[in-house]
């Protein structure tokens, strides 16, 4: 049972344009979430984080958004570039846990 | 800094032998999780540790995997008959108390 779900398998747009990576969550008991994104042969890196305590958290060109009420979460990339083309994984934690739940990963491929 | 170290990167073997992988985490973590990549399940926790101790191994899929930390700087995960579906990408990760994971590049294991 997936408890963070990433639906869509992948996304592509253009470059300069806004991406958006959904999430939705099933356990209402996490209060932290994650963003990871990762490039082929390598390990997934940390991209931004959002505590359930705000509704949004900005860093540069990447804007995490928080529902805690739908249980889902979006990753904003605005403008999107040809190097953000990698698979971004979702995950959430709970009650302060370091065991990370990851939904299955979203392919997004920024065209020039 | 290094980052996480895991060997081998690659790993191809017959159904029934044993596969050990290999991790160094980052010197002065104290936490250390492997992780599987699979198409169907995405990343899946098996096991993580803190200050070498086993926290959660609810993960781990069947008796065939183990994994030990016998010191700070060094985990393995060995699968023990292996069997083709164990074919995946394995990631170890490491993180201190609070901060966000660090993930080796991972190690294809392909059992034919």
């Amino acid at each position: 049972d997936q408890q963070v779900k990433q639906n869509s398998p992948s996304l592509s747009v253009q470059e300069g344009r806004i991406s958006i990576l959904n999430c939705d969550y099933t356990n209402s008991m996490f209060d932290y979430f994650l963003w990871y994104k990762k490039y082929p042969a390598e390990g997934p890196t940390f991209l931004i984080s959002i505590s359930s305590i705000k509704d949004k958290n900005e860093d540069g060109r990447f804007t995490v958004f928080l529902n805690k009420s739908a249980k889902h979460l979006s990753l904003h990339i605005v403008p999107s570039q040809p190097g953000d083309s990698a698979v971004y994984f979702c995950a959430a934690s709970k009650g302060g846990s370091e065991k990370l739940v990851f939904g299955k990963g979203m392919k997004l491929t920024v065209n020039p | 800094d290094a980052g996480v170290i895991q060997s081998p990167r690659h790993e191809v073997t017959e159904m029934g032998q044993e596969v050990t992988l290999r991790c160094k985490p980052i010197s002065g973590h104290n936490s250390l999780f492997w992780y599987r990549q699979t198409m169907m399940r995405g990343l899946e926790l098996l096991i993580y540790f803190n200050n070498n101790v086993p926290i959660d191994d609810s993960g781990m899929p069947e008796d065939r995997f183990s994994a030990k930390m016998p010191n700070a700087s060094f985990s393995t995960l060995k699968i023990q008959p292996s069997e083709p579906r164990d074919s995946a990408v394995y990631f170890c990760a490491s993180s201190f108390t609070g901060s966000s994971l660090h993930f080796g590049n991972g190690t294809r294991l392909t059992v034919t």
